[in-house]
């Protein structure tokens, strides 16, 4: 069965801290996608990042940066210097692919993320 | 690009009666997926349409069901609601390659109540 785990149900930072968001994940699949979404107050998933599971490299996106590690089954996510808009709830998801389709999700419980000005 | 759209986005029912909600994808998006969200159990995925044909379903009773349309358009219905449907239903739409690598949209949401 397909877990995703994000073990930090909240965490509080002050601006410009740089924050860490954990996640771990299980799986039988040996292809499958990591992703990272954020939930604003509004409600809309918005996307983040993909990652397959056969491409370990790190990646940068400005402050948003990824590390994920096959060998911990982890997929953690860092933000540098924090601001206020950063404050949501952040989900860490798993794509089934046994399932026939990579479009079934498997979801953590999410991190709410507050950034304190 | 218009983004996913829901209608409509909030909802108030009491039990025992039935509900369908609205989901138009992205213009060229095919694919559209349901998720539930509640405090309790998290996102939970509901099932997936691709060109009016269900793909998947998640572990939901029979009471959720959906449908697609020709204009990929789709609509999901819950009866005999209950209590614990009460949540946020999430749509997401996608293109057809996105069965293998699992990019999605997702619109902002029906918040559905049950009284």
């Amino acid at each position: 069965a397909q877990k995703v785990t994000q073990a930090q149900t909240e965490i509080s930072v002050v601006e410009k801290e740089d924050v860490t968001l954990d996640c771990v994940y299980e799986t039988r699949d040996t292809t499958y996608y990591l992703f990272w979404y954020k939930q604003p107050p509004s409600g809309e998933l918005v996307f983040l990042i993909r990652r397959n599971s056969f491409d370990e490299q790190n990646e940068i996106s400005g402050r948003y940066s990824w590390n994920f590690q096959k060998s911990t089954s982890s997929f953690n996510f860092t933000i540098t210097a924090s601001q206020v808009v950063d404050s949501a709830v952040y989900f860490c998801a798993l794509s089934h692919i046994s399932s026939g389709s990579a479009r079934q999700l498997t979801f953590g419980s999410g991190t709410q993320l507050t950034v304190l000005p | 690009k218009a983004g996913v759209t829901q209608t409509p986005r909030y909802l108030i029912k009491t039990r025992g009666q039935q509900v369908t909600l609205s989901c138009s994808p992205i213009s060229g998006h095919r694919s559209v997926s349901w998720y539930q969200q509640t405090p309790g159990q998290g996102l939970q995925f509901l099932f997936e349409y691709f060109s009016e044909t269900q793909r998947n379903k998640g572990n939901f009773p029979g009471r959720f069901s959906g449908r697609q349309f020709s204009n990929s358009r789709s609509e999901m219905n819950v009866s005999t609601l209950e209590l614990g449907d009460s949540a946020l239903y999430l749509c997401a739409s996608s293109l057809e390659q996105a069965a293998r690598t699992g990019e999605q949209f997702f619109g902002p949401g029906t918040r559905l109540t049950v009284l």
